[in-house]
């Protein structure tokens, strides 16, 4: 079955900047997407089809994608963004969706 | 505003069945795919199924093919979930999200606990 993988942690210093990669096969042709979790509270989509940020979502957040792997960048990273990061994207069929293994970021 | 509520989350015994709803307010619900994503406690998220508009297309992780059916009821703004053959490692928060841009309304999630 597909797989998207991430990196377990991340951790910087508010205002510095926190990179998350997710790797996946089919990415160089299917869109990524990123969904922040704060404990205990349903995930917030953050970044849709690759790099467009949602309304609401502040301008530190952004996204890209080259190639087989997608990267979320929180630029000045505020204590405010620690929470679980996932990515998320569709298999080459584009019908089995799936998310990422799930990162860690803390901001301290 | 829209809304997603979901309800019905139990205790239930392993082998058992349960289905679960999921209440939209607030959007057209006939005109998007609709998804259910679970979490199993203190791992990641994982999606479960989703179904097309009109529900004439749906689609499930493999875990749950054969045991689990998404169904929709779009006179009533409701999604539902109905679990068969339930086992230990169905235990999660069940969420219903909307597809537009991604998923990009979910719901608070309702708890599923299979255990004997």
């Amino acid at each position: 079955s597909y797989e998207l993988t991430q990196p377990p942690s991340v951790s910087v210093s508010p205002g510095q900047t926190a990179r998350i990669t997710c790797s996946g096969d089919a990415l160089p042709k299917k869109y990524a997407y990123w969904y922040q979790q704060k404990s205990g509270q349903a995930p917030v989509l953050v970044i849709y089809e690759d790099n467009k940020r949602p309304s609401g979502i502040p301008e530190r957040f952004s996204g890209s994608s080259s190639g087989t792997m997608a990267t979320l960048t929180i630029s000045g990273a505020q204590v405010e963004d620690e929470a679980d990061y996932y990515c998320y994207s569709t298999d080459s069929s584009g019908y089995h969706f799936v998310f990422g293994t799930g990162t860690i970021v803390t901001v301290l | 505003e829209v809304q997603l509520v979901e309800s019905g989350g139990a205790l239930v015994q392993p082998g058992g069945s349960l289905r679960v709803s999921c209440a939209a307010s607030g959007f057209t619900f006939s005109s998007y795919w609709m998804n259910w994503v679970r979490q199993a406690p203190g791992k990641g998220l994982e999606w479960v199924a989703n179904i097309k508009e009109d529900g004439s297309e749906k689609y499930y992780v493999d875990s749950v093919k054969g045991r689990f059916t998404i169904s929709r009821d779009n006179a009533k703004n409701s999604l539902f979930l109905q679990m068969n053959s339930l086992r230990a490692e169905d235990t999660a928060v069940y969420y219903c999200a909307r597809r537009n841009t991604g998923l990009d309304y979910w719901g608070q999630g309702t708890p599923v606990t299979v255990s004997s």
